[in-house]
């Protein structure tokens, strides 16, 4: 799998977008961009992935460039509640075994 | 919908003794993995099975055992407790296939070895 490179920690006022970068300059063509987060030592929760295209679902939003080499995390109106680690993962879909590899994430501190 | 349920949430065991970490599923995913977590750190692949009868070792398998008996319980078995296995320990699991896989995760059991 494609090796990851996220800034450590970035912080967001409540009520704004919070823009979580990754770069993936390694990914293949198979390789999918997946985004979750641990909020206080919980268990990790998905939050979005894709391929090519932008994405957008109820929590976020994924902006993959063209080039596929980097992305970004949109939480566009971060709260107190989304202060977590965010880890970006490129993640091999081959049809069988599908494993995450962690980094280390950046740690999103939402303030008010 | 319980969704992964792990068992216990926390223990402290001695070193040198043995225990097993429960996981269970109810959604039937096909795909179980462990892993552990660090302080400060992300996680790290253990085991992980495709399938009941199916494991293989993922990034830090030494020191545990799995086995994959049915499709909704994946337990991880410590054999003899070292204090390095001191951790946080999340089950995880998902339906197999192409691109289009979330993972579910447990709450995780946190493991202090004295």
């Amino acid at each position: 799998d494609a090796k990851t490179t996220q800034p450590p920690s970035m912080d967001c006022a409540e009520g704004r977008a919070a823009n979580l970068p990754c770069n993936h300059s390694t990914i293949s063509g198979n390789e999918y961009v997946y985004w979750y987060r641990q909020i206080h030592s919980q268990g990790p929760q998905y939050i979005i992935h894709g391929l090519k295209n932008n994405e957008t679902n109820e929590m976020a939003s994924l902006i993959i460039t063209e080039d596929r080499k980097s992305s970004t995390l949109i939480l566009p109106h971060a709260t107190l509640r989304d202060t977590a680690v965010y880890y970006c993962i490129v993640r091999a879909g081959t049809g069988t075994a599908s494993k995450l590899t962690f980094g280390t994430g950046t740690r999103l501190q939402v303030t008010l | 919908n319980a969704g992964v349920t792990q068992t216990p949430k926390f223990q402290v065991l001695k070193t040198g003794q043995s225990m097993t970490l429960q996981c269970a599923q109810d959604m039937n995913h096909e795909y179980m993995s462990w892993y552990r977590q660090d302080p400060g750190m992300g996680l790290r692949l253990i085991h992980y099975s495709v399938g009941a009868g199916i494991t293989d070792q993922g990034e830090v398998p030494n020191g545990y055992n799995v086995s994959r008996s049915t499709t909704e319980d994946f337990p991880l078995r410590l054999l003899s407790a070292a204090p390095s296995q001191t951790s946080v320990y999340f089950c995880a699991s998902s339906y197999l296939g192409q691109g289009n896989t979330e993972a579910f995760f447990g709450q995780g059991t946190r493991l202090t070895v004295v």
